[in-house]
């Protein structure tokens, strides 16, 4: 149980364009998800978290108009980069809530390689 | 914030040897986690121990949990090539569900 799944897994796009990136929590509702950005040998940064029905929380010095976070459904979340540049190339990973005894462990999805031209 | 500080940051050992992680962190917290990460890939969950474990086992895995040094250690035993990767642990942040990252220590079991 507690599969995260993430699509594409990676994508290639031209400067301007804009490109989505969904997260599917397969087996389990996640009122919460997460969307992370992590650049090459280095750790995982939190960018906003994605909670069903209302709007996304943003971490400090994410643009939130640049990076757009729709959670639709209980096992839905998309991340959308707008405008995409060559300086948000990188590696995008979700992960989703799963309750476990009072708490909570995250599950991570496989990650999304977006490489802006 | 808190923020989990592993240590070493790199560390190269033989298959069957055991592999030993560290982490460090500033704040309480009410659990810690252990993640691995392949090279290019998400991360898996490995272990949760709450802030009243003192230690934790899964398979070779070994977790420990000192919150008056505030630090956990993670043991891998009987290493193998398969275990090579990047290991994170994280911790709540405040009483939020968010979880923030060490930076990481990355694990070569040479063969």
């Amino acid at each position: 149980g507690a599969v995260v799944s993430q699509h594409p897994s990676w994508v290639i796009c031209k400067s301007g364009t804009s490109v989505k990136i969904e997260c599917r929590s397969l087996d389990f509702q996640a009122t919460t998800m997460f969307w992370y950005r992590q650049f090459p040998k280095q750790s995982l940064m939190l960018m906003a978290t994605s909670n069903e029905g209302s709007k996304a929380t943003y971490e400090q010095g994410v643009e939130k108009d640049k990076f757009l976070i729709n959670h639709a459904s209980l096992t839905l979340s998309t991340l959308t980069v707008t405008s995409a540049h060559p300086e948000d190339s990188s590696f995008y990973i979700c992960s989703a809530n799963f309750p476990a005894g009072g708490t909570y462990e995250q599950y991570f999805g496989p990650g999304t390689r977006l490489t802006v031209t | 914030s808190q923020q989990g500080e592993e240590d070493p940051q790199a560390l190269s050992i033989q298959e069957g040897e055991n592999a030993t992680m560290n982490c460090s962190y500033k704040t309480s917290i009410n659990n810690l986690q252990w993640y691995r990460q392949n090279s290019g890939r998400g991360l898996v969950h490995l272990i949760l121990i709450r802030s009243n474990e003192r230690e934790k086992h899964s398979g070779r895995l070994r977790v420990t949990l000192d919150t008056s040094k505030k630090s956990s250690s993670l043991l891998i035993t009987a290493s193998r090539a398969a275990d090579t990767a990047s290991y994170f642990c994280a911790s709540p942040q405040g009483g939020s569900e968010k979880l923030v990252f060490g930076k990481g220590t990355k694990l070569t079991v040479n063969p």
